[in-house]
């Protein structure tokens, strides 16, 4: 799987846009671009995925560049209960042995009223 | 996600003891996972189901079993457990989805062992 690279902690002010970003310069022609996020102490949840084009549904828009080095999920609207842990993971569907998934330092969003 | 469900939510044991955590899916998937989250790090993998006569380890297995009742029961058992198994364990499913194995995950249950 390729590596990702998030920055460790971002602001967001309530009802605005939260666009966290994440490079994978790495990636392969196959690998998809997955966000998770962890709610303190909850399990992990699935948000959106992608390949290429960009993605949009009921919880965030992603949006991955045209080189697909990098991408940006977006949630249009943060509310305080967006206060989590995201996670940006690049991996083959169904591939390995495993299936696991692979959770990194992730971005620590901290949305403030 | 209420699809996957997890229990006992908390649980308060001693050393020693046989424990057992139980998961289950509404969602008709195939794969069943069994992960490990100590504070402030990511998680392990215990144990993994790619269907009901399929079991494997993962990362951590030492010290766990599992059982797979079901498709869509999937059971981790500690069977003698020790302190430094205190841990948040979540139970994760993927299935058959269009090009993708999304995983979905359990709420948790947050094991002590005193």
């Amino acid at each position: 799987d390729a590596k990702t690279t998030q920055p460790p902690s971002m602001d967001c002010a309530e009802g605005r846009a939260a666009n966290l970003p994440c490079n994978h310069s790495t990636i392969s022609g196959n690998e998809y671009v997955y966000w998770y996020r962890q709610i303190h102490s909850q399990g992990p949840q699935y948000i959106i995925h992608g390949l290429k084009n960009n993605e949009t549904n009921e919880m965030a828009s992603l949006i991955i560049t045209e080189d697909r080095k990098s991408s940006t999920l977006i949630l249009p609207h943060a509310t305080l209960r967006d206060t989590a842990v995201y996670y940006c993971i690049v991996r083959v569907p169904r591939s390995g042995n495993t299936g696991k998934l692979i959770f990194g330092q992730g971005t620590t969003l901290q949305v403030k009223p | 996600d209420a699809d996957v469900t997890q229990t006992p939510r908390n649980r308060i044991t001693k050393t020693g003891k046989r424990i057992m955590l139980e998961c289950s899916q509404t969602k008709g998937h195939d794969r069943m996972y069994w992960y490990r989250q100590d504070p402030g790090l990511g998680l392990q993998l215990i144990y993994y189901s790619f269907d009901v006569k399929d079991i494997n380890k993962g990362e951590i297995s030492d010290g766990y079993s599992v059982s797979r009742q079901a498709q869509a029961k999937f059971s981790l058992s500690l069977e003698s457990a020790i302190p430094n198994q205190t841990a948040l364990y979540f139970c994760a499913t993927s299935g058959r989805d269009r090009d993708t194995d999304t995983q979905y995950f359990g709420p948790g249950t947050r094991l002590t062992v005193l």
